[in-house]
């Protein structure tokens, strides 16, 4: 079965610093693997995709992601902080037909 | 930028009563899904539906639950007899086919008290 790990429950940056986002994944085939953002009392967007093409994969907001086969990861980044990033961060992977497999959520605290 | 809607953002329902949570897909999406989100807790699957049946669901969507497209926009999830364990965000979303991305609505808060 398809699952992601998220390592940190909590991240803390200040703003203006890079942001790491750690994800690892565990599938029997190549899978496609997602972040989401969750901004309080908002829904969730989606960041970025990765479906088998470039294992770099660019979203919104300065976010990027990449697809390490060998490590199993999937490690969301952003070079510089924003306070507006301040969010719950979801790794996702596609669990089968139709059926999205969530993480447990990263926090990301930003502060000035 | 086209969105899924959700109404109400917050539902609060009485123990055993029967709530519907309404979903408006995107338009042109054909695959709908419903998610839940109890606090503190992993987003989780529920039901996925396609061409006007379901087409997954997990463990947890058992006969308390049903879906429904009664019209040609609307998408909803029936919770018979609710339990308090049923209070949760509801995320209600929707893609193009079942290999993209789904887009989620903002949600419904459901409190059962």
């Amino acid at each position: 079965a398809q699952s992601v790990t998220q390592l940190d429950s909590h991240v803390s940056v200040s703003e203006g610093t890079p942001v790491l986002l750690r994800c690892n994944y565990s599938s029997s085939y190549s899978p496609s693997l997602f972040w989401y953002v969750q901004h309080p009392n908002k829904g969730l967007q989606l960041l970025l995709k990765y479906t088998s093409a470039a294992t770099l994969v660019k979203g919104i907001n300065g976010f990027e992601a990449e697809f390490k086969k060998s490590e199993t990861s999937f490690h969301l980044t952003k070079p510089s902080a924003h306070m507006s990033d301040a969010a719950e961060y979801f790794c996702v992977v596609m669990g089968g037909f139709q059926k999205l497999v969530f993480g447990t959520g990263t926090r990301l605290l930003v502060s000035p | 930028e086209p969105e899924v809607t959700q109404t109400p953002s917050h539902q609060v329902t009485q123990m055993g009563q029967e709530v519907i949570l309404r979903c408006v897909p995107i338009s042109n999406h054909l695959y709908f899904y419903w998610y839940r989100q109890i606090l503190g807790q992993k987003v989780e699957f529920l039901v996925s539906f396609y061409n006007n049946e379901i087409s997954e669901k997990s463990e947890i969507f058992d006969d308390q639950f049903s879906v429904e497209r009664p019209d040609g926009s609307n998408f909803t999830l029936k919770i018979r007899s609710t339990k308090l364990e049923d209070s949760a965000m509801y995320f209600c979303a929707s893609s193009v086919d079942q290999n993209t991305e789904a887009f989620f609505g903002q949600g419904t808060r459901l409190t059962v008290v």
